[in-house]
């Protein structure tokens, strides 16, 4: 079946250029979450949306970074004046909330976003 | 969030198992144990986890020991498909995201 989907999976940006990455999610679920991973480093969480709504963007890590998901599906991370420190692999993971089983989360194969 | 130590890298050969151990001493009771595996360029993925008890499942096996301070995870018969980045974390189920280390390196031989 299928998993769920990034695009690009390669962007390169000059330096203050806007950059908006895709997530299209398992059908279905409910959760949607985005993480940055820098080059040897394990992910970072950056956000978190159940269906619609955003409850956690505790891990952006500037205003530059916004994140939307308007109808509960596919997400967007937008990357407004893009920064050379803003490269790295951004993943995104959908999860389907059942009360009483464990929730995993599928992740995505990610967007590398490389920033001259 | 309570924190893990892992090993850095490991090896092993194909077709023997491989243990890779996982310290979490400030675990709270509250705590599920997870491992998710990266392989090469692709995302993370879910290997098991357990909260007490030891755990199978078609890819590995779960230790957890009694006082729940480190956890091995099996991989009874290694194959070169097994080479990826372990990650063991910890998790409170009121909590959604994942929050990962850099987890250790398996290399596996021919």
């Amino acid at each position: 079946g299928a998993g769920v989907s990034q695009s690009p999976r390669y962007k390169v940006a000059k330096r203050g250029q806007d950059v908006a990455l895709r997530c299209d999610p398992i059908s279905g679920h409910v959760s949607l979450f985005w993480y940055q991973q820098a080059l040897g480093q394990g992910p970072e969480f950056l956000t978190y949306f159940q269906n619609e709504a955003q409850l956690d963007k505790s891990g952006l890590p500037s205003d530059r970074f916004f994140a939307e998901r308007p109808e509960g599906s596919v997400s967007t991370l937008k990357i407004q004046r893009t920064q050379q420190e803003d490269s790295a692999v951004y993943l995104c993971a959908s999860s389907s909330p059942i009360p009483g089983a464990y929730n995993e989360q599928f992740f995505g194969p990610g967007t590398r976003l490389t920033v001259l | 969030d309570a924190k893990t130590t892992q090993p850095n890298s490991m090896e092993s050969n194909e077709e023997e198992p491989v243990h890779l151990p996982c310290n979490h001493s400030t675990i709270s009771g509250t705590d599920y144990i997870h491992w998710y595996r990266q392989l090469p360029s692709q995302g993370p993925e879910y290997v098991i986890h357990g909260l007490t008890s030891n755990v199978n499942n078609r890819m590995a096996s779960l230790a957890i020991a009694e006082d729940r301070k480190s956890s091995t995870l099996i991989l009874h018969r290694a194959t070169l498909r097994d080479a990826a980045v372990y990650y063991c974390i910890l998790r409170d189920l009121g909590r959604t995201a994942l929050i990962f280390g850099k987890g250790t390196t398996l290399s596996v031989s021919s």
